[in-house]
This record gives C-alpha cells, sequence and structure tokens, in this order.
C-alpha cells in the first residue's frame, strides 16, 4: 500500500527555536497534504491543507506565520513551527492524497516538545 | 469541512467479543472513511465506503453506510488484545471527531 514517510518522529527543542518536520509520499504523487495536530487525549484537529505549488489553505485560529507549510513538490510537504514555545509542544500528523483517490494515507506523527 | 462525530466514546468489551462503534455526520458526502489509531501513533487507514454502497467488508470489519440517516458503523468480530486503539470516521474535509476508544480484555 502506499507510505507516507514522516520526520523526524520525536523532536526536542528549546523555546524560540523554529522546528522543521517533513512529509513525504514514498511511493505515489501526493497532489493534496494535510497536516493535523493533536494534544493528548483529544481528536485531531485539521490545521492546513497544501495542494502542490500553491500556497496552503489555513483552518481557521491557525496561525500562518507561526505554521509555514511549503509543499514545492508532489511529494514532499514541510511543517516549520517558527519560534516555537511550550504551548506548541504536541504531536503532528500529516496525511497525503493521490489525484482523483479518496482514501489519506498519513504519517507517523512527529512528537514535538518545547522546553 | 465535515465532521465526524464516532459513539460511543469509549467501549470495553472482552477478546472474542464484537465491537460496534457509530459514526454520524452533517451534510451530504461522496465517502466515509474508517482509521485507527494506536496510542500516540499515526492513523492507519482501514476502509472506505462510497455514498452508493451500503455495506463493505474486509477481513473482521464491517462497514454499513446509512445515507438518509447520514451515520455508518464499524463492526469488528471476534476482536483481540491487538484491536485495542481509538477508532476514528472522517468524510471529505476530514476533520475527526474524538474517536472511540475501544478496549479489548484478555
Amino acid at each position: 500500500g502506499a507510505v507516507v514517510s514522516q520526520h523526524p518522529s520525536r523532536v526536542i527543542c528549546k523555546s524560540g527555536t523554529s522546528v522543521k518536520i517533513e512529509c513525504r509520499s514514498l511511493d505515489f504523487q501526493a497532489t493534496t497534504m494535510f497536516w493535523y495536530r493533536q494534544f493528548p487525549k483529544q481528536s485531531l484537529m485539521l490545521m492546513a491543507t497544501s495542494n502542490e505549488g500553491s500556497k496552503a489553505t489555513y483552518e481557521q485560529g491557525v496561525e500562518k506565520d507561526k505554521f509555514l507549510i511549503n509543499h514545492a513538490s508532489l511529494t514532499l510537504s514541510t511543517l516549520t513551527v517558527t519560534s516555537a514555545h511550550p504551548e506548541d509542544s504536541s504531536f503532528y500528523i500529516c496525511s497525503a492524497t493521490e489525484r482523483d483517490q479518496g482514501i489519506q494515507y498519513f504519517g507517523a506523527g512527529t512528537r514535538l516538545s518545547v522546553l | 469541512s465535515q465532521q465526524g462525530e464516532e459513539d460511543p466514546q469509549a467501549l470495553s468489551i472482552q477478546e472474542g467479543e464484537n465491537a460496534t462503534m457509530n459514526c454520524s455526520y452533517k451534510t451530504s458526502i461522496n465517502n466515509l472513511q474508517w482509521y485507527r489509531q494506536n496510542s500516540g501513533r499515526g492513523l492507519v487507514h482501514l476502509i472506505l465506503i462510497r455514498s452508493n454502497e451500503r455495506e463493505k467488508h474486509s477481513g473482521r470489519l464491517r462497514v454499513t453506510l446509512d445515507t438518509s440517516k447520514k451515520s455508518s458503523s464499524l463492526l469488528i468480530t471476534a476482536s483481540r488484545a491487538a484491536d485495542t486503539a481509538s477508532y476514528f470516521c472522517a468524510t471529505e474535509g476530514l476533520t475527526f471527531g474524538e474517536g472511540t476508544q475501544l478496549t479489548v480484555n484478555p
């Protein structure tokens, strides 16, 4: 089946630093990628939708300048958490869909801890 | 975006029993998907059912869809301890509910 690779799986950083998370579709072209965050024991929350070559569409309440999303190619999307603060600590998950397909394939997630 | 809402929030059963989870959504859909998530891990796609389908099977999984009631159910038969996880439904737009936490006791 289709595979989405997300890296890193875990990152610990100091407050004020920026963290980049990569999401790659390994065996298909991902025309659309999604970024989610999940707080402990809560549901997934969609942060933004990115289509290759265009600007990401952010959900209400998600700061565009805080969470920079780049979808430069059909196999790679990145999420950069800028000037991270402890409240940004969360589990971030990406997913990808192939053109005209209805299934989302998810990465394994990145656990971000900001000290 | 559309939302799936799962019911019950938590379900605890014994190994070998069947587990049924329900999902409701608000507007018309083209398809509905079920996912599972082990604690702290990413989501795994289980099954997709299209709006013109009423029932679909995959191994021990059985999904039904009632578009008139805007609801779907996921049945796991002969459950195993390894089925312990959170189960989510989602439609296009993919805003997930809080899921159903299934615990299968050995």
